[in-house]
């Protein structure tokens, strides 16, 4: 079974510092990987995704995230943070496109951002 | 991108009583659609999958007599908490995928309160 993991519950960050949010999955083929943001009591906006090729992927709102097979990892990054980047962040996997939004999500990172 | 407008976004009921949300897709036909269910400062949860005009595919734990899913047309899929009880209160979210989407799009969210 897949399972997503954020081991981060909360980061805190400062207005224009940079942030990575990490992410480990588990699965046993080639994952389908999402992250998504919810602001409070929003549904979920999908930030970017990751089905194959350029292991850098770049999304909305100036985040990008890195799929690395040998880490299980895709971790979420944004260069300069903004005030309205303050919300809940989900990591997703699928097992195909298909199927691949029949997901399972993360436990989340909320970010808060200092003035 | 796709918009799905859930309906509606907040509703308070009486225990025992039932509720229904509604999920429409509004500029696209879905094929597919997800319910999930979140609860507060937690990660979303899948509780059932849904094709149009087939029975909907619940997961495991998840009671299909009380959380009826209907999927009629290609632009409707409602969800039914019946005999509602307090313990159900939650916030659920709906997603509806096309034939041609390589993901699928949230709605906003209902806030369900059982009283």
């Amino acid at each position: 079974a897949q399972s997503v993991t954020q081991p981060d519950i909360h980061i805190t960050v400062s207005e224009g510092a940079s942030l990575e949010l990490r992410c480990n999955y588990s699965y046993g083929a080639t994952p389908y990987l999402f992250w998504y943001v919810q602001s409070p009591g929003q549904g979920l906006q999908l930030l970017l995704k990751y089905f194959s090729g350029d292991t850098l992927v770049q999304g909305i709102k100036g985040f990008e995230a890195e799929f690395k097979r040998s880490q299980s990892s895709f971790n979420l990054r944004k260069p300069s943070v903004h005030w309205s980047d303050a919300a809940e962040y989900f990591c997703a996997v699928g097992a195909t496109w298909a199927a691949g939004n029949k997901l399972t999500f993360g436990g989340g990172t909320r970010v808060l951002v200092k003035p | 991108g796709a918009v799905v407008s859930q309906h509606p976004s907040r509703v308070i009921c009486k225990s025992g009583t039932s509720v229904k949300i509604e999920c429409r897709s509004l500029d696209f036909q879905a094929t597919t659609m997800f319910w999930y269910r979140q609860f507060p400062k937690q990660s979303l949860m899948l509780m059932a999958t849904s094709n149009e005009g087939s029975k909907a595919t619940y997961e495991q734990g998840v009671e299909k007599d009380k959380f009826l899913i209907n999927h009629a047309s290609l632009t409707l899929s409602t969800l039914t908490v019946t005999s509602a009880h307090p313990e159900d209160s939650s916030f659920y979210i709906c997603s509806a995928r096309g034939q041609l989407n390589t993901e699928a799009f949230f709605g906003q969210g209902t806030r369900l309160t059982v009283v």
